[in-house]
């Protein structure tokens, strides 16, 4: 069992819908985690990054944790076509390596 | 940009032959994290180095082997190089392996 699971989609939805990726994690170690959106054949980009349980807003987007159920959440409102990548979930014990999941590719039809 | 630069942007190497990539940090950071990302995968851990030691290691074979600079950059190394080691490499910087900025990654293959 991989300690981050993370579907893999293909996820398309229309333009202005809320988009909602989740994961699943298995260590209850990880304390920090994070959201990273990666275009095509380019560098992961920080996109959230949350210590607590609970919800992080920035702008159209909103991290939840849940800890109790090993569970973290993204929700796009609003969502663009620039939006249309492949979004990675990530967490970690403090001061070690990010554990990664599959990564989820989301396309935003116009 | 998050101020974390790779080089080379891609690269085409022999199976058999041995292969340097370079990473920059972002002013300020003293740890620097190697990721590899198979295609459709999410990145796996390498090693990571922290205030010029290693701090750290994935599973990954022994010819995979790193340094870190007095200035915080980095480089991977990668010898006898395989079918399988074909895919993007990451770099990602942090202040005391903290919260971690990627630079553009490296697309390694290997024929």
């Amino acid at each position: 069992q991989k300690e981050v699971e993370q579907d893999p989609g293909p996820l398309s939805v229309p333009e202005g819908a809320i988009v909602s990726l989740n994961c699943t994690y298995s260590n209850s170690a990880f304390q920090y985690f994070m959201w990273y959106r990666q275009y095509s054949r380019k560098g992961p980009e920080l996109l959230m990054y949350t210590y607590s349980s609970g919800n992080k807003e920035d702008g159209r987007f909103t991290a939840q944790v849940d800890k109790s159920s090993k569970y973290i959440s993204l929700f796009i409102r609003d969502s663009q076509p620039s939006d249309s990548a492949t979004y990675l979930c990530a967490m970690r014990v403090p001061a070690q390596k990010l554990v990664f999941g599959q990564g989820t590719r989301l396309t935003i039809n116009p | 940009e998050t101020g974390v630069t790779q080089s080379p942007t891609h690269l085409i190497k022999t199976r058999g032959q041995q292969v340097t990539l370079r990473c920059s940090s972002q002013s300020g950071h003293n740890t620097v994290s190697w990721y590899q990302q198979a295609l459709g995968q999410g990145p796996q851990f390498i090693f990571q180095y922290y205030r010029e030691e290693e701090n750290g290691r994935g599973n990954f074979p022994p010819r995979f082997s790193g340094l870190q600079f007095p200035n915080y950059s980095s480089e991977l190394n990668v010898n006898a190089l395989e079918l399988d080691d074909s895919a993007l490499y990451l770099c990602a910087s942090s202040f005391d392996r903290d919260e971690a900025f990627f630079g553009q990654g490296t697309r390694l293959t290997v024929v």
